[in-house]
């Protein structure tokens, strides 16, 4: 069975410096990839994919994600954050072949300083 | 364009009582999903419904149920309701593409369920 690992339960930013969100996933083969956000109070949001191909993705809101097999991880990044990025981070796993239906991480929240 | 609805926002109940939670999928969906996500956790896949029947489910007990209308809207039932139930139910609507078919989720609000 697949499972991701968000080893970060809070992270606290300044506005305007760079971020970095960490994932490790579980899976026996190719696995599908996704970050979700949830703001307060409201459903999630996808920010970005990863089924195959270049390993770096691009995804909105300025978020980029990378997939590293080799390391069993596919991080989020930001070059610049801002006030408003503060919310719930998710990262999830789906099966290939499979249905699609992620599998969760705990979720990291994200804490921006002005 | 209606995105994803869910009501009620928010629900109190006690233990061993029922209830009934409603979605109404986003304009042109046809597929409908429900997730658990207890405080601190991410979301849990409990079940999708397409056509009117449950198409995949996830690990909940019998407890929890579902039921698809014609006009593709969706309920989500629990029995006998524990402390443990007490959660932020989140709906997510979608195209169905067919078995092992990706089609992005577009998620509610959620309802916030306590169960005292």
């Amino acid at each position: 069975a697949q499972s991701v690992t968000q080893p970060d339960i809070h992270i606290t930013v300044s506005e305007g410096a760079s971020l970095e969100l960490r994932c490790n996933y579980s899976y026996g083969a190719t696995p599908y990839l996704f970050w979700y956000v949830q703001s307060p109070g409201q459903g999630l949001q996808l920010l970005l994919k990863y089924f195959s191909g270049d390993t770096l993705v691009q995804g909105i809101k300025g978020f980029e994600a990378e997939f590293k097999r080799s390391q069993s991880s596919f991080n989020l990044r930001k070059p610049s954050v801002h006030w408003s990025d503060a919310a719930e981070y998710f990262c999830a796993v789906g099966a290939s072949g499979g249905s699609y239906i992620p599998t969760f991480g705990r979720g990291t929240s994200l804490i921006v300083h002005p | 364009d209606a995105g994803v609805t869910q009501s009620p926002t928010h629900l109190i109940k006690t233990r061993g009582q029922q209830v009934t939670l409603r979605c109404s999928p986003k304009s042109g969906h046809d597929t409908v999903s429900w997730y658990q996500q207890a405080l601190g956790q991410g979301p849990q896949f409990i079940f999708q419904y397409y056509e009117e029947e449950e198409r995949q489910r996830g690990n909940f007990p019998d407890r929890f149920s579902g039921h698809q209308f014609p006009n593709y809207s969706s309920e989500l039932n629990v029995n006998a309701l524990l402390l443990g139930d007490s959660a932020l139910y989140l709906c997510a609507s979608s195209l169905w593409g067919g078995q092992g078919s990706y089609q992005p989720q577009h998620f509610g609000d959620g309802t916030r369920l306590s169960i005292l």
